[in-house]
């Protein structure tokens, strides 16, 4: 089955710059999303086809897309942007449809 | 406002049935898919499947196919996740979220999330 792989974490000092990757074979045909989960909260899409971002999403969120590898960049990040992020994209190899699939998730902490 | 209101949370014996609930509001319910993920206790987010109330096409990841059915009842904005046999690993909370699906390239991602629903399954 189709893999998306992240990194399990990523620290940085507020203020700094997160990069947040994503791989898999698929990205170079497939668009990807982003999406942030606090604790005890529901996900929240932060970036939709691989560099656009929803309304309301902070401008420091932004993502960009080379070859199989995805990124998630956090500019200037503060305290409340320690979250998890997962990301998404689709799976369409199988001839029965297309599905949904998840990275494992990058747990993001602010130092 | 675009939301969507799951049913409660539920603690079952294994081998029992369940059917949880999804109700949306404030759109077009017909007009978006509308689908499930999983996230086990400390665990990352799995999709589970997919299901557009306009027409009931269902579409399944290979990894739920035949462990639960999605179906909806578009009369009253609903979409549902049952189990006709519970197991302990079916312990979750099970989200369900509307689904932007569609275009060249496919595009399918989920702009609108339920609260989610725990499910715990225990003797």
């Amino acid at each position: 089955s189709y893999e998306l792989t992240q990194p399990p974490s990523v620290s940085v000092s507020p203020g700094q710059t997160a990069r947040i990757t994503c791989s898999g074979d698929a990205l170079p045909k497939e668009y990807a999303y982003w999406y942030q989960q606090k604790p005890g909260q529901a996900p929240v899409v932060v970036i939709y086809k691989d560099s656009e971002r929803p309304s309301g999403i902070p401008e420091r969120f932004s993502g960009s897309s080379s070859g199989t590898t995805v990124t998630l960049t956090i500019s200037g990040v503060q305290a409340e942007d320690e979250a998890d992020y997962y990301c998404q994209s689709v799976d369409s190899s199988d001839s029965s449809g297309t599905y949904g699939v998840f990275g494992g998730g990058t747990k993001l902490t602010v130092l | 406002e675009v939301q969507l209101v799951q049913s409660g949370a539920e603690v079952k014996d294994p081998e029992k049935s369940l059917k949880i609930s999804c109700k949306g509001s404030g759109y077009s319910f017909t007009s978006y898919w509308i689908g499930w993920v999983r996230q086990m206790p400390g665990r990352g987010l799995e999709w589970m499947g997919i299901i557009y109330p306009g027409d009931s096409d269902t579409r399944y990841s290979p990894s739920f196919q035949g462990q639960v059915t999605i179906s909806v009842d578009k009369s009253i904005s609903t979409a549902y996740l049952q189990w006709s046999s519970l197991k302990a690993s079916d312990t979750a909370m099970y989200y369900c979220a509307r689904h932007v699906y569609g275009g060249v390239p496919t595009a399918m991602y989920m702009d609108v999330w339920g609260k989610g629903t725990t499910v715990t399954v225990s003797s």
